[in-house]
């Protein structure tokens, strides 16, 4: 079975600053996509970034960038000049190729701080 | 344009009742999900269907009944609702072809059963 986990339940930066989020899963899979959803307070799920397992090239999305190790099965969330609004809760997502199930891991509570 | 909607956004309702939440999408999909996400904040897909055909389901009670009349709608029926089933209910969709078919979330329906 696959699994997802987050090893930080809550973390909090200032303004401005970087923050890594981790996520690891674990999969005898080779091909599979990983994904990471922002929830905010109001509690809307909304996609921030998407990964490939076949692309070596970590994903961008404007100031969200991934660190995507795949032999290591770690797919670390960059958040460069972090905003009051990126406070939210963050969820990793796994999902094998052709499947349609969804795993999440128990997600990052992180806050800007002003 | 709201793309994957839900009603009630709230549900408040006692013990051994049943109630229904309706969930539908407007972009076209041909696969939609429930996703049960507890007070720990922990994400769990329930079912999934795909062209009205039931091909996720999960661990649920027999008291939980989905049901797709077309491909843009998923229901969700709940009888004799007890105080563990409170949580957050998300509707999901996605378009089962492609490659990555990213899943677009509705914004829930926080359920408390009293």
């Amino acid at each position: 079975a696959q699994t997802v986990t987050q090893s930080q339940p809550e973390m909090s930066v200032q303004e401005a600053e970087t923050v890594t989020l981790s996520c690891t899963y674990d999969t005898s899979e080779s091909n599979y996509y990983l994904f990471w959803y922002k929830q905010p307070p109001s509690r809307q799920m909304i996609l921030v970034i998407r990964q490939e397992a076949y692309k070596q090239q970590n994903a961008t999305e404007n100031r969200f960038s991934v660190n995507f190790q795949k032999a290591a099965k770690s797919f670390s969330l960059k958040i460069s000049d972090s905003q009051l609004g990126d406070t939210a809760m963050y969820f990793c997502a796994f999902r094998i190729q052709g499947a349609q199930k969804l795993v999440f891991g128990q997600g990052t509570r992180l806050t800007i701080n002003p | 344009d709201t793309a994957v909607s839900q009603t009630p956004k709230y549900l408040v309702t006692q013990m051994g009742n049943d109630k229904s939440i309706k969930c539908e999408q407007n972009l076209g999909h041909d696969t939609m999900y429930w996703y049960k996400q507890d007070s720990k904040k922990f994400l769990k897909i329930m079912f999934s269907y795909n062209n009205k055909e039931l091909i996720i389901n999960e661990t649920v009670p027999n008291r939980f009944s989905p049901k797709s009349p077309d491909k843009a709608h998923l229901n969700l029926h709940i009888n004799s609702l007890e105080l563990g089933d409170s949580a957050v209910y998300f509707c999901a969709s996605s378009q089962h072809t492609g490659q990555a078919y990213e899943q677009y979330f509705g914004p829930g329906t926080r359920l408390t059963v009293t």
